[in-house]
């Protein structure tokens, strides 16, 4: 079992709809999660941190912790072309930062 | 502006030779790190420093070194024990505790 998982995809929405995009993780002492955009050839940029379990804003993106279950997700509300790129996510076990990346979802946004 | 740069941003090769990769932080973060990313591959981690003139091994350490001599530099060599050195290598860095990594732009090396 991989430590972080998500569906490589893509995962295809229209322009203007809601974009689900899914983590698990493997390890229950995991403390600090991120998502992460990366276009492609480029580095990653962080989009969002999350901490602890519920729903955290911000603007178009929320994330979603649910540490009994294990998961984390990220919504894009009102997805835009530009939106279309890989997304990483990342879960940190210990106060050390020492993240562990999922392999990525390609989501592509149509015009 | 504060920012973590790496450099080269390509770089070639030939097989058998050792090639270090550049990268400079001016944002005062004691962590720094070195991941390399494969196509349609998740960053895998190739070594940390928490502090100057300490390190540790990540998950893929072999064929590679590292030094921390000082806090703004991190630099990492490929060396020709390294079996696949193809790859986009990513520095980064973090204040540590919880806070997120920041990410270089990165370098892509190839070895022919």
């Amino acid at each position: 079992q991989k430590e972080v998982e998500q569906n490589s995809g893509p995962l295809s929405v229209p322009e203007g709809a809601i974009a689900s995009l899914n983590c698990t993780y493997s390890d229950r002492v995991s403390q600090s999660f991120f998502w992460y955009r990366q276009y492609s050839g480029k580095s990653p940029e962080l989009i969002m941190s999350i901490y602890s379990n519920g729903d955290k804003e911000d603007g178009r993106f929320t994330a979603q912790l649910n540490k009994a279950s294990q998961y984390v997700s990220l919504l894009i509300r009102d997805s835009q072309p530009s939106d279309s790129a890989t997304y990483l996510c990342a879960v940190n076990k210990r106060s050390f930062q020492k993240l562990v990346f999922g392999t990525g979802t390609r989501l592509l946004v149509s015009p | 502006d504060g920012g973590i740069t790496q450099s080269p941003k390509y770089l070639f090769r030939k097989e058998g030779q050792n090639v270090t990769l550049s990268c400079e932080q001016n944002l005062n973060h004691d962590a720094m790190y070195w991941y390399r990313q494969d196509p349609g591959q998740g960053l895998r981690l190739i070594y940390y420093s928490q502090i100057v003139n300490d390190f540790q091994k990540g998950d893929i350490a072999e064929g590679y070194s590292v030094s921390r001599e000082k806090k703004e530099s991190f630099p990492l060599t490929v060396t020709s024990a390294q079996k696949n050195p193809t790859a986009f290598y990513l520095c980064a860095s973090t204040t540590g505790g919880s806070s997120p990594l920041h990410f270089g732009n990165g370098t892509r090396l190839t070895v022919t």
